[in-house]
């Protein structure tokens, strides 16, 4: 299930099960988004990113949907493993260098 | 090689100290990036480098000064920091609109200490 604390939403999943971690961008003027990972002690590692004339993109085990109308992001990922644990953070291109993170889920798999 | 890297790993200063974190790339991106990352938050953009100009200063306080002394080269100069700018310090850079890519790699950070 998903809880918001007091600095983090948590989202807890079963290992093999499909995740869904979901984000509110602010900017209608954003064109470009893009999903991180950050693993304990590392800094964020790049994982889908999508442009604003798209509505889905998939990768390897993830897709990223976006709807424009309500300014909502998901990253979805299959087949949940233990390695998947981490802090997963959206960020939109606010302008021509300027990319925006959002506030971040923590996704704890369960084995 | 896509990696970014940053010097040094950890950092413990005295308030009236002057340090400076290092940041390296060597995968041609023409821009390079300092966020500051505290605790259960996101990381947030301090300064940007574009064709080693600064294109964008985030109302930073002057005790930070940043640098680029060439296209792989980014440095964050620090000077009588206040305990609250303790956090993780990252460094990142990307190919930007020339190649259509806004893909940002990013080091493995600075965890700084201001005591």
């Amino acid at each position: 299930g998903e809880s918001v604390g007091l600095h983090l939403p948590t989202l807890s999943v079963q290992e093999g099960d499909n995740s869904i971690i979901n984000c509110a961008y602010s900017n209608s003027a954003s064109d470009y988004f893009i999903w991180y990972k950050q693993e304990s002690g590392k800094g964020p590692q790049f994982i889908i990113d999508i442009r604003s004339n798209m509505d889905k993109r998939q990768g390897q085990r993830v897709t990223v949907l976006l709807n424009k109308t309500v300014k909502h992001l998901s990253l979805q990922i299959a087949a949940t493993q233990p390695g998947d644990s981490a802090v997963y953070f959206c960020a939109e291109r606010a302008s021509y260098d300027k990319v925006i993170f959002g506030p971040g889920t923590s996704l704890s798999v369960i084995p | 090689d896509t990696e970014v890297t940053q010097t040094p790993k950890h950092l413990v200063m005295g308030m009236t100290n002057k340090k400076s974190l290092k940041c390296e790339q060597h995968m041609g991106h023409r821009a390079m990036y300092w966020y500051k990352q505290k605790a259960k938050k996101p990381p947030e953009l301090m300064f940007v480098y574009s064709y080693e100009k600064l294109s964008i200063n985030e109302s930073v306080p002057s005790r930070f000064s940043p640098e680029c002394p060439n296209s792989s080269l980014l440095n964050l100069h620090l000077h009588a920091l206040q305990p609250e700018d303790s956090a993780l310090y990252l460094c990142a850079s990307s190919q930007g609109t020339a190649k259509g890519s806004y893909e940002q790699y990013f080091g493995p950070g600075t965890r700084l200490t201001v005591t």
